[in-house]
């Protein structure tokens, strides 16, 4: 299957600095971009929707002044995280549609686990 | 908005024997569901996917399963092994190139 990259793959911060997490597609070109958030023992919640020379788009609840995310190549979508508080602390995935021997799918990465002091 | 639901939540089951996993949706518009496997600490990996234009689409121990009418879908692991231990969790979507809506997980233990 194609393959999508995170980075980090961890990162420990203290609260209220900025933290930039990186989600490359490989072997393949994204238009969009999807950025999901996972808290311990919990399902995946879509964050926004990153459209690579536009602007991304935020789920009801997720507020785009404090998750910025720019996407300004075909393979790379950045999340940041600003002002980081403890309770941001989660495990922020992303994933990528292709298409595939005329077939859609969509990858994820490999996740980035955020801890804030 | 969509809302995926999914059952049991836990499911333990001994080794060789099947697993069923089940998922319900709410937006007839969906067409698309995939079923992804997420190892402890790792992003999820798909494992099998269906179209609404199939009842039925099987890639060795696994099978997956959608009843359109009634908005469900379900995921079959047979002969099962230690190594089909993770958390399952369904999706659904208007096509693969949209966002997804996860169901809650089902943490799947194979026990030797």
């Amino acid at each position: 299957g194609a393959v999508v990259s995170q980075h980090p793959s961890w990162v420990i911060c203290k609260s209220g600095t900025s933290v930039k997490i990186e989600c490359r597609s490989l072997d393949f070109q994204a238009t969009t971009m999807f950025w999901y958030r996972q808290f311990p023992k919990q399902s995946l919640m879509l964050m926004a929707t990153s459209n690579e020379g536009s602007k991304a788009t935020y789920e009801q609840g997720v507020e785009k002044d404090k998750f910025l995310i720019n996407h300004a190549s075909l393979t790379l979508s950045t999340l940041t995280v600003t002002s980081a508080h403890p309770e941001d602390s989660s495990f922020y995935i992303c994933s990528a549609p292709t298409r595939q021997e005329g077939t859609d799918t969509q990858y994820f990465g490999p996740g980035t686990r955020l801890t804030v002091l | 908005g969509e809302n995926v639901e999914q059952h049991p939540s836990t499911l333990s089951v001994q080794e060789g024997d099947s697993a069923v996993i089940k998922c319900t949706y709410s937006d007839s518009a969906s067409n698309y569901f995939p079923w992804y496997k997420q190892e402890l600490g790792k992003g999820p990996q798909l494992i099998i996917d269906i179209r609404s234009n199939v009842g039925e689409k099987k890639d060795q121990r696994i099978a997956v399963t959608l009843n359109k009418t009634a908005k469900h879908f379900s995921l079959h692991i047979t002969e099962t092994q230690p190594e089909d231990s993770a958390v399952y969790f369904c999706a659904a979507s208007i096509n693969a190139g949209n966002m997804l809506t996860f169901g809650g997980g089902t943490r799947l233990m194979v026990k030797p």
